[in-house]
């Protein structure tokens, strides 16, 4: 089964500062990555896949980059609407794991 | 509007079996893939299981193996999953979710899930 480590666990950042998430696999998985947001008593929203591509709809300040083992999620200027927690999840191979996640928290 | 509802979550005791269910609407139901997802009161994301569009293959995570049996029924737009020798550590709300693009692996559709508790 591929790992997933995602860091930090928890991000303390204000309003307008720059996110970096970090995904790291225990073998590397290629680009076959994706992205979660996910709020409080909400479904997740996928934002990014095959570790680089946009999903519908979401901001351009939303990017994804890595290949083989390490993954970032970066938000360049956060709004008050991206404070969640945020998942990657692999699908190189089944089983298709879910990192641990990283909350993203208003400093 | 595209949507998937679940249905069938319960209070069950430990040992016993549950079958949920996710109905879709307004989108070729038998072009996607279909997985199952769980989150465990105030935890993260786990995948459960995955089956082809045909349903032909599946996959499922290590920890359901044996246990749990998904299946689809493509003329009632329906997404199964069987669960049979419940644990207390199955105590989650379940989502199907939909493949983004036929088999990919990504999901950009999602139901609202159905809780499930095991417990005596």
């Amino acid at each position: 089964e591929i790992v997933l480590t995602q860091s930090p666990g928890t991000l303390s950042l204000s309003p307008g500062e720059r996110a970096t998430l970090s995904c790291r696999a225990s073998q590397s998985i290629s680009g076959n990555l994706a992205w979660y947001q996910q709020k409080p008593g909400q479904v997740p929203r996928l934002l990014i896949y095959d570790a680089s591509n946009r999903a519908t709809g979401i901001p351009d300040r939303f990017s994804g980059g890595g290949s083989g083992t390490d993954f970032t999620l970066t938000i360049t200027r956060l709004e008050p609407e991206d404070f969640a927690v945020y998942y990657c999840q692999h699908y190189d191979e089944p089983p298709r794991t879910f990192g641990q996640g990283t909350k993203v928290e208003i400093k | 509007e595209m949507q998937l509802v679940e249905s069938g979550g319960d209070l069950v005791q430990p040992g016993g079996s549950l079958r949920l269910s996710c109905v879709a609407s307004e989108f070729t139901f038998d072009n996607y893939a279909m997985n199952w997802v769980r989150q465990a009161p105030g935890k993260g994301l786990e995948w459960v299981s995955v089956i082809s569009g045909n349903g032909v293959v599946t996959y499922y995570a290590d920890s359901v193996r044996g246990r749990f049996t998904i299946s689809r029924d493509n003329f009632r737009n329906t997404l199964y999953l069987q669960m049979s020798s419940l644990r207390a550590e199955d105590t989650a709300r379940y989502y199907c979710a939909r493949a983004t693009r036929g088999g990919s692996g990504d999901t950009d559709l999602w139901g609202q899930g159905t809780v499930v508790t095991v417990s005596s």
